[in-house]
C-alpha cells in the first residue's frame, strides 16, 4: 500500500538551472497538491490540481513555477532558471476527497529538498 | 480570506503532563474542516486528528483531543500525557469546502518535551 511517493528526495542545482519535482499519489487519489516550506516557517500552499486541471495556483509565484498533473504519470512541480531562494523543502501531498464521504485529510510525502547553489 | 494562526513559536512541557497548543481561524465558510499535523525532526508530516465544522463534539484521537469552539473560531490541540516523542512541530490547517478545497495551514508551534 505505497504512499505518497516524491522524488528526488534531494536535489542540487546551480542558479539559472532548472528543477523538476515529482509527486506520484496514493492509489485512488485525483487530487495532489503542492506545499513549500522554508526552515523553520509553515508550508506554504502553492497549488492544487486534479488530474489534468489546475484548480487553485494562488499560491504559485507568477514566474518561473508552473505544475502539471497529466492523465498518465506523476505530478511535477517546474521551477526554471532557479534561483538560491528557491532552496525549500516542497511537499506534495494528496486526497481522496469524494464530497462529504472523508475528511479531505492529507497524505503527505516525505518531502523534495531543493538546495541551489 | 482564509488564515490560520498559531500564536505559540515554542512551547516547553513537563514529561507526563498535558499541553495545549493554540489555534484560531478565520474563514466565512459555514463548512470546513479542522486539522493537525506533527513535523518531527525526520521532516515527515503525520496527520494527528480532525474536526468538521458540523461536528457537535470534540474529537478526540488516542492521547490528542481537538479543543474546538466554534464561535471564538478556535481548535486548540491538547496532548495528554507528554512522551519525550511528542517533542516536535505542530502545525494546524484548514480547509474550506467551497471553492476548492484548498488546506492552508500556521506558521507552527514548536514542542519541547523535557524529561
Amino acid at each position: 500500500n505505497a504512499g505518497v511517493m516524491q522524488n528526488p528526495r534531494h536535489l542540487v542545482r546551480r542558479r539559472g538551472q532548472e528543477a523538476r519535482l515529482r509527486c506520484s499519489p496514493m492509489k485512488g487519489h485525483s487530487h495532489v497538491y503542492w506545499y513549500r516550506q522554508l526552515p523553520e516557517e509553515g508550508l506554504k500552499f502553492m497549488v492544487y490540481l486534479q488530474k489534468e486541471n489546475i484548480i487553485d495556483e494562488s499560491g504559485m509565484p507568477k514566474e518561473r513555477f508552473s505544475a502539471e498533473f497529466p492523465k498518465e504519470g506523476p505530478s511535477i512541480l517546474r521551477i526554471q532558471q532557479v534561483v538560491r531562494g528557491d532552496s525549500a523543502a516542497y511537499f506534495c501531498a494528496s486526497s481522496p476527497l469524494t464530497g462529504n464521504q472523508n475528511t479531505g485529510e492529507l497524505f503527505f510525502g516525505e518531502g523534495s529538498r531543493l538546495t541551489v547553489l | 480570506a482564509q488564515k490560520i494562526t498559531q500564536t505559540q513559536p515554542g512551547m516547553f512541557v513537563q514529561e507526563k503532563e498535558a499541553v495545549t497548543l493554540d489555534c484560531t481561524y478565520d474563514t466565512s465558510d459555514q463548512s470546513y474542516g479542522l486539522f493537525w499535523y506533527k513535523q518531527p525532526s525526520s521532516g515527515e508530516m503525520i496527520f494527528l486528528i480532525y474536526q468538521g465544522s458540523y461536528d457537535e463534539q470534540n474529537a478526540t484521537e488516542g492521547r490528542y483531543s481537538l479543543n474546538f469552539q466554534k464561535a471564538r473560531k478556535s481548535a486548540n490541540l491538547v496532548i495528554s500525557a507528554s512522551q519525550l516523542g511528542d517533542s516536535a512541530m505542530y502545525f494546524c490547517a484548514m480547509r474550506e469546502d467551497t471553492g476548492g478545497f484548498k488546506t492552508i495551514f500556521g506558521a507552527g508551534t514548536r514542542l519541547f518535551v523535557k524529561a
